[in-house]
């Protein structure tokens, strides 16, 4: 079946603009996470969605960052005003909770962004 | 806090030889598990393998296994009969339970290279 999918894959803005990253799980996939990999912080967690609320925001790295889930399937990040240290590689990942076990995320392909 | 520390930034393997990749981990949690990626040029992050804590056996998936050594706090990736395919970053990462999400942890991951 379809992977996890993510769009654009490469976005040029200027400081200052909004963005919006898409990212579409595996169909049948209720876990859904976003995660930033930047040169300089390596790979690091911004928010999980469980259907459709996401109980965990801790990882926003400022509130100029926030994500929705609509569906319970796709979901959108959105960073406002961006800044050139909001450039980085932004993934997302889907799993499927199984009851006493550690589930498997699967990720996308990332959307690389580039603040100028 | 959870760490994981991959303490090979880079390495060089002859095509056909076996490789291990070093990973030690840092936690106070008593159930946990433990993943590898690849991630090729592309960027995407590709699953590899899985160990729980809790798994009397060391896990393996085709080529790929996993030496686990719970008392060392260690999770080192074995690749048997490595391929020039193999070439990749390599990142080792620890799953932890936070309200109900399993938020990955990473190490700064492996850069493999297989010389022909």
């Amino acid at each position: 079946g379809a992977g996890v999918s993510q769009s654009p894959s490469n976005k040029v803005t200027e400081k200052g603009k909004d963005v919006e990253l898409r990212c579409d799980p595996i169909s049948g996939h209720t876990a859904l996470y976003w995660y930033r990999q930047s040169l300089g912080q390596g790979l690091e967690f911004l928010i999980y969605f469980q259907g459709n609320s996401a109980p965990d925001k801790s990882g926003l790295p400022s509130d100029r960052f926030s994500a929705e889930r609509t569906g319970g399937s796709v979901s959108t990040l959105t960073i406002q005003r961006t800044q050139q240290e909001d450039s980085a590689v932004y993934l997302c990942a889907s799993s499927l909770p199984r009851s006493g076990s550690w589930e498997t995320q699967y990720f996308g392909p990332g959307t690389r962004l580039l603040v100028l | 806090a959870q760490k994981i520390t991959q303490t090979q930034p880079g390495m060089f393997v002859q095509e056909k030889e076996a490789v291990t990749l070093d990973c030690t981990y840092d936690t106070s949690d008593q159930s946990y598990g433990l993943f590898w990626y690849k991630q090729p040029s592309s960027g995407e992050m590709i699953f590899l393998i899985y160990q729980g804590s809790y798994d009397e056996q060391n896990a393996t998936e085709g080529r790929y296994s996993l030496n686990f050594q719970k008392a060392r706090k260690s999770a080192n990736l074995v690749i048997s009969a490595s391929q020039l395919g193999d070439s990749a970053m390599y990142f080792c990462a620890m799953t932890r339970m936070i309200q109900g999400a399993q938020k990955l942890v990473f190490g700064q991951g492996t850069r493999l290279t297989i010389n022909p």
